[in-house]
């Protein structure tokens, strides 16, 4: 059973400041990974996908990571500002299954 | 339309009664999910359609759950004798292709805020 896991739970940080959100799953057979963001009251908004052979994608300050053979996802978000601040989810596409599994999330705090 | 539209977008109901969720997905997508996002519990898979049937229900927490789409475009979950359990938000989400591609996207909508009193 595929299994996704993000630290940290939580992250504060001062503007300006370069930082890193972790994703991690325990079944490598995905079809691709996917990035989100969700603001209080609202839906998911996608940031990022990247498909099972791929190492990376950017997006603006955006980069994701993806190391299959690990079961491992990165998200670095550069020189953070105060409207970043949100939930980040990264969720498992198993073609299999036909359904995203999501990690527990991320909840990112820049202070002005 | 532009995007994933559910509604209502805040409902309260008492114990006991039953509820409808409704959403609209993108003009065009196949595929339709249904989540569930609770606190403590993170957000959950419910049920996937494919056009109109649904090859995975595997997430559906009960037998007081059911969804079925029309037209290959709306689709409706109903909860049965609500409990307060099932206080949480639901999100539909849809995507162009459904199964087996790489590059698929699904896109969410804004989630109906259920509260079981």
């Amino acid at each position: 059973k595929q299994e996704v896991t993000q630290i940290p739970a939580a992250l504060s940080v001062p503007e300006g400041e370069n930082l890193v959100l972790n994703c991690s799953f325990t079944d490598s057979a995905i079809y691709n990974l996917q990035w989100f963001r969700q603001d209080p009251g609202k839906g998911l908004t996608s940031l990022l996908l990247i498909q099972s052979s791929q190492r990376e994608q950017t997006s603006g300050r955006l980069n994701a990571s993806l190391d299959k053979s690990s079961g491992r996802s990165t998200l670095y978000i550069a020189a953070s500002q105060p409207g970043d601040s949100a939930t980040y989810l990264c969720a498992v596409y198993g073609g299999a299954t036909n359904k995203l599994i999501f990690g527990t999330g991320t909840l990112l705090a820049v202070q002005p | 339309g532009a995007g994933v539209s559910q509604s209502p977008s805040n409902k309260v109901t008492e114990k006991g009664k039953d509820v409808e969720l409704r959403c609209d997905p993108i003009s065009g997508h196949t595929a339709l999910y249904w989540y569930r996002q609770s606190l403590g519990q993170g957000l959950e898979f419910l049920i996937y359609f494919q056009g109109n049937s649904a090859p995975d229900k595997s997430g559906l927490p009960s037998d007081r759950f059911s969804a079925e789409r029309t037209g290959g475009s709306v689709s409706t979950l109903t909860i049965q004798r609500t409990q307060q359990e099932d206080s949480a938000v639901y999100l539909c989400a849809s995507s162009l292709q459904g199964a087996g591609l790489t590059k698929e996207t699904q896109y969410f909508g804004p989630g109906t805020r259920l509260l079981v009193l």
